[in-house]
Parts: structure tokens; sequence; C-alpha cells
């Protein structure tokens, strides 16, 4: 049973490219998270989806970043135009409820870097 | 916004010590997460606490959820080098869970 699997691994992008991170949730997992992460640092949350909605993006900033979970295929966190500030782990979870008390399941994680 | 604030940020200590990491908050959460990442991988998840006051234990680990559900500590016993790695709390409420500032532990032989 395969777990989360995001890629790609890392992401080098200049800045004003866009950068798309792919993520596929769990098997039999219909809720995906995007968190951010900077070094030494915990987890900043983007973004809740489920398919084909998203519950709630209070964590991701107004412009240049999007989410998608459509019904067929992985979710992605597009970020346009990046910028240094951009460079960051991102990642991905997933769970078969709603994370009130239900664990995450976490991907190994996308390093962008934008030069 | 509700924030969790974890101390200490590093710590430092001699394979068979005892340790204790915080979880503080001024904000009341439904169940209280604790995970540990390793570098170059994502967080896995160590245990959930959902009742106020409930203690739980996993091997040398000890979990707590404070009383009024706003706190949580993690207790280490007899560190071994495999412990290494970014402890971080979660709280959980409404729809999503709100991470920790993380602690780093390092244990050295």
């Amino acid at each position: 049973n395969a777990g989360v699997m995001q890629n790609p691994r890392h992401l080098v992008r200049r800045r004003g490219q866009e950068a798309r991170l792919r993520c596929s949730p769990m098997k039999g997992h219909s809720h995906v998270y995007w968190y951010r992460q900077l070094p030494e640092e915990g987890l900043k949350f983007m973004v809740y989806l489920q398919k084909e909605n998203i519950i709630d993006e209070s964590g991701m900033p107004k412009e240049r970043f999007s989410a998608e979970f459509p019904k067929e295929g992985p979710s992605i966190l597009r970020i346009q135009q990046v910028v240094r500030g951009d460079s960051a782990a991102y990642f991905c979870a997933s769970s078969p409820y709603s994370s009130y008390n239900s664990p995450l399941h976490f991907g190994n994680g996308t390093r962008l870097t934008v030069t | 916004t509700q924030l969790l604030e974890q101390s200490p940020q590093f710590l430092s200590i001699q394979e068979g010590e005892n340790l204790t990491v915080y979880c503080n908050s001024s904000s009341v959460f439904s169940s209280l997460q604790w995970y540990r990442q390793e570098p170059g991988e994502g967080p896995v998840l160590l245990v959930t606490v959902v009742t106020g006051g409930e203690v739980k234990k996993l091997k040398r680990l000890t979990f707590q959820f404070g009383d009024a559900r706003k706190d949580s500590s993690l207790h280490i016993t007899a560190a071994q080098p495999g412990d290494t790695g970014l402890y971080l709390c979660a709280g959980g409420n409404t729809d999503k869970l709100i991470f920790g500032t993380g602690t780093r532990l390092q244990v050295f032989p």
C-alpha cells in the first residue's frame, strides 16, 4: 500500500517562473492538506482540499498561489511567478477523514529552490 | 490565530539521559498529536491524545495532554541516538492541524 507520493523531490526555478508540485494521496484518502516548512521550523498550514473542493485556504497567499484536487489525478500546488521567499519544503498530507482527530500521512516533500 | 509554542527549541543530550519537551498554547484544542520528523522526510505520527489529563505511553516515550487541553508534554526516558529528530506537536480544531514551532533533539552516543 503506497504512501503519500510527492514529486518532484527537488525543484529549482528561476525568479518569475512557475512551480507545480504534485501530490498523490494514499489509496482511499479523499482529504489532502498542503503545508510549508522553512529550515528548522514547524509546518505552516496552507490549504485543505477534498475531491474537487477547496475546504480551507486560509493559510495560502491570495496572490500567485493556487491549489486543486481534481476528481481524477493528483493534487497540484501551483506557484506562479516564484520569488526567492518561496524557497521552502512543501509537504502534502492525506487522511481518510477531516484531520480533527485522525492522523495525517505525510509525503517526503518537495524542496523548492528559487534562484 | 492559534499558536503552539514548543520548548526548548533545541536540545542536545547524551545517550541515557531523560528529557521533556513542552507544547503550549493559549487556545483549547480538541486533540493533540505528536509527530517526529527526520531529515529529508515527512513527519510521522507518534501519538494522538484527545482527553484532558490523558497520559499515553509508547515504550520510552510518555505523552500527556493538559487538563485544560491547552498544553502537552513529551517525556523521553533513557534517550537513545535513534531518538534524534525534530519533534512536532499539532493541535486539532475544526478542519485542520496547527503545528507547533518544533523541538530539534540530538542524542549523542
